[in-house]
């Protein structure tokens, strides 16, 4: 089956670590994005990658940071620095940018104590 | 920048009624508007997506429509059904990013 999967889907954390959130796809999409969603709050961008080895910050990426090595793969990394982390985020991609709809996973669920 | 804005926040219906969806956007430079759904928990299925050029598409009881020059897009559904209890969102695409609202919770009732 085609699709993006995220895991794991809770993830839990004490203040001060690092966590990396998992986004894979095989839909041989070349766009991925990450986003937060806070309640009462819309989708949120963090960062998107358009093609491999590069990517681009989006509204709210300050305490993250990403990697795009394999188009296939755009892992999350959520740091010490952000200061409100607890949230769901979800991961999505694209064909391309542009006229392309975008496609999402499950989310991952990150609790930071 | 771009904003989205979803109106009513909340709507409930009995089953059976049909009910519009209102997304209103503040720049009219856009490649596409989509409509998605998303359950509790959940990730967001995608419904309907309308290209620029489009003025509306249907998906069986969904119909979405664009009127990109007034900034405004309305998704409709007809006959309702308690099984369309879900969040409703609606994103505007300007080629590099995907702007969202912060949806409709819409309860159906049975």
């Amino acid at each position: 089956d085609g699709g993006i999967t995220q895991s794991p889907k809770y993830l839990f954390r004490k203040e001060g670590q690092n966590v990396t959130l998992s986004c894979e796809q095989n839909l041989n999409h070349d766009a991925m994005y990450w986003y937060r969603q806070d309640p009462g709050q819309g989708l949120r961008l963090i960062y998107y990658s358009q093609i491999v080895n590069d990517f681009q910050k989006g509204d709210i990426a300050e305490g993250y940071s990403v990697s795009r090595e394999k188009k296939e793969s755009f892992p999350l990394t959520v740091t010490s620095a952000q200061k409100n982390p607890t949230a769901f985020y979800l991961c999505a991609s694209s064909a391309s940018a542009g006229v392309y709809e975008q496609y999402f996973g499950p989310g991952t669920r990150l609790t930071v104590t | 920048k771009q904003e989205v804005t979803q109106i009513p926040a909340a709507l409930s219906v009995p089953e059976g009624e049909n009910l519009v969806l209102n997304c209103s956007f503040t720049d009219s430079a856009i490649y596409n508007l989509q409509w998605f759904r998303q359950d509790p928990g959940k990730g967001l299925t995608s419904l309907l997506l309308i290209q620029s050029s489009q003025r509306e598409q249907t998906s069986g009881r969904l119909n979405a429509s664009l009127d990109k020059s007034s900034g405004r897009s309305t998704l409709y559904i007809a006959a309702s059904q308690p099984g369309d209890s879900a969040t409703y969102l609606c994103a505007v695409n300007t080629g590099n990013q995907f702007y969202f609202g912060t949806g409709t919770s819409l309860t159906v009732i049975p």
